[in-house]
């Protein structure tokens, strides 16, 4: 069965430095999501993109986040300069066209920030 | 605000006995979707009742929306040790955003 897969699985970084986390979708999904879930705590909506665009974006996803899809593949998202609370476990997920379609979930990077 | 509370927030059951789980919410939806997330894992997608929709089955697992009560159930059947991990349930509303709830983690007992 198809799969959305993350990379890396976990990732360690400074505080103030950059990091992308990479996602493959499901590959005739139209519909990307990123989500976080910091330890013991409720899964968040971060953003949905569609058609190369944003489609809503979440209080969370303020100006340090981006998200790309630079191929026909691939969907990153970027962090500019983390913080501390920034460490999260992030998750990819899409969905196909058509109306009432579950959204398929990767198995998540967990982002550490030092 | 909310959407997608979970009751309860645990339980713990034998093997061969049914696993009730609730999940109520605040606003209107589209549908109504329940997860499961073993420890440390992705979120797997279980089953998705559309708002028109009463009950939906899916092997051992049934699920009801009251949209008046704005409630929704799992009942999982026959549990099995494998059955072990946290349920979540998130609605969707026309922007297509989920929104979860904090989940009830189960314990299966072998």
């Amino acid at each position: 069965e198809p799969e959305v897969t993350q990379t890396p699985s976990h990732q360690v970084t400074q505080m103030g430095q950059e990091v992308i986390l990479r996602c493959v979708p499901i590959s005739n999904h139209l519909y990307f999501y990123w989500y976080r879930q910091i330890l013991g705590q409720k899964v968040e909506f971060l953003v949905s993109f569609y058609n190369n665009e944003i489609s809503e974006k979440s209080e969370i996803f303020d100006d340090q986040f981006s998200v790309e899809r630079p191929d026909g593949s691939n969907f990153t998202l970027k962090i500019r300069s983390t913080k501390l609370e920034d460490s999260a476990m992030y998750f990819c997920a899409s969905k196909g066209q058509g109306g009432n379609q579950p959204q398929h979930f990767g198995d998540g990077t967990r982002l550490s920030i030092l | 605000s909310q959407q997608g509370e979970e009751d309860p927030q645990a339980l713990s059951i034998q093997e061969g006995e049914n696993a009730t789980m609730n999940c109520s919410y605040k606003t209107s939806i589209n549908n109504l979707q329940w997860y499961r997330q073993n420890s440390g894992r992705g979120l797997v997608h279980l089953i998705l009742i559309r708002s028109n929709e009463r009950e939906k089955h899916s092997g051992r697992l049934r699920v009801t929306l009251d949209t008046s009560k704005k409630s929704s159930s799992l009942l999982i059947t026959a549990s099995r040790a494998a059955d072990t991990a946290s349920y979540f349930c998130a609605g969707a509303r026309n922007t297509d955003k989920l929104i979860f709830g904090t989940g009830t983690r189960l314990q299966v007992f072998p």
